[in-house]
């Protein structure tokens, strides 16, 4: 699976756009990017994926670069509730029996009033 | 749907004691995943199953037995626990296709 980078952690002011970036330099044509975030305590949980067009759903959308070695997330309206590690992980469509997500230290979210 | 439950939320266990973590899903997933997540770290994958009576080794299986005798259910077991084993513990599910739903996990300390 092709390695990601993602700050430690951003701020980002209640109300205001979050735009989380992750570089994937050594991505595959076959991979995809996925997006998962754990609020403190809690399971994580999928946010949104993608392989080469942009995408969006009610949660964020995912912006990738036309060179797919980065994307940024972004969630529109950062609520208080927001506040969670964001991972982005880069593997092969989920279809396979072998399908495993590998996190790594992902990056803090602080959304602050 | 409850989705993915785990039981217990949380346990203390001394070095050497044994306990089983376990899971259960009720949306007739076939893939089952345990992870296990230290402090300020990202998850590593101990084992998964594809399907009941099949499973795997993941990242890092050493001190952990699984078994998976029915679909929904997928019960980790710590033989003897050591204080290297206090993290937190999650369990995964996904139907083929799908992303991973995880529970809201287990948090164990050996002391």
């Amino acid at each position: 699976d092709a390695k990601t980078t993602q700050p430690t952690s951003m701020d980002c002011a209640e109300g205001r756009a979050a735009n989380l970036p992750c570089n994937h330099s050594t991505i595959s044509g076959n991979e995809y990017v996925y997006w998962y975030r754990q609020i403190h305590s809690q399971g994580p949980q999928y946010i949104i994926h993608g392989l080469k067009n942009n995408e969006t759903n009610e949660m964020a959308s995912l912006i990738i670069t036309e060179d797919r070695k980065s994307s940024t997330l972004i969630l529109p309206h950062a609520t208080l509730r927001d506040t969670a590690v964001y991972y982005c992980i880069v593997r092969v469509d989920p279809g396979g029996s072998n399908y495993k997500l590998t996190f790594g230290k992902g990056t803090l979210l602080t959304v602050n009033p | 749907n409850a989705g993915v439950t785990q039981t217990p939320k949380f346990r203390i266990l001394k070095i050497g004691q044994s306990m089983t973590l376990q899971c259960t899903q009720d949306m007739n997933h076939n893939y089952m995943y345990w992870y296990r997540q230290d402090p300020g770290m990202g998850l590593k994958l101990i084992y998964y199953s594809v399907g009941a009576g099949i499973t795997d080794k993941g990242e890092v299986p050493n001190g952990y037995n699984v078994s998976r005798s029915t679909t929904e259910d997928f019960p980790l077991r710590l033989e003897l626990a050591a204080p290297s084993q206090t993290s937190v513990y999650f369990c995964a599910s996904r139907r083929m296709q799908e992303t991973q739903y995880f529970g809201p996990g287990t948090r164990l300390l050996v002391l």
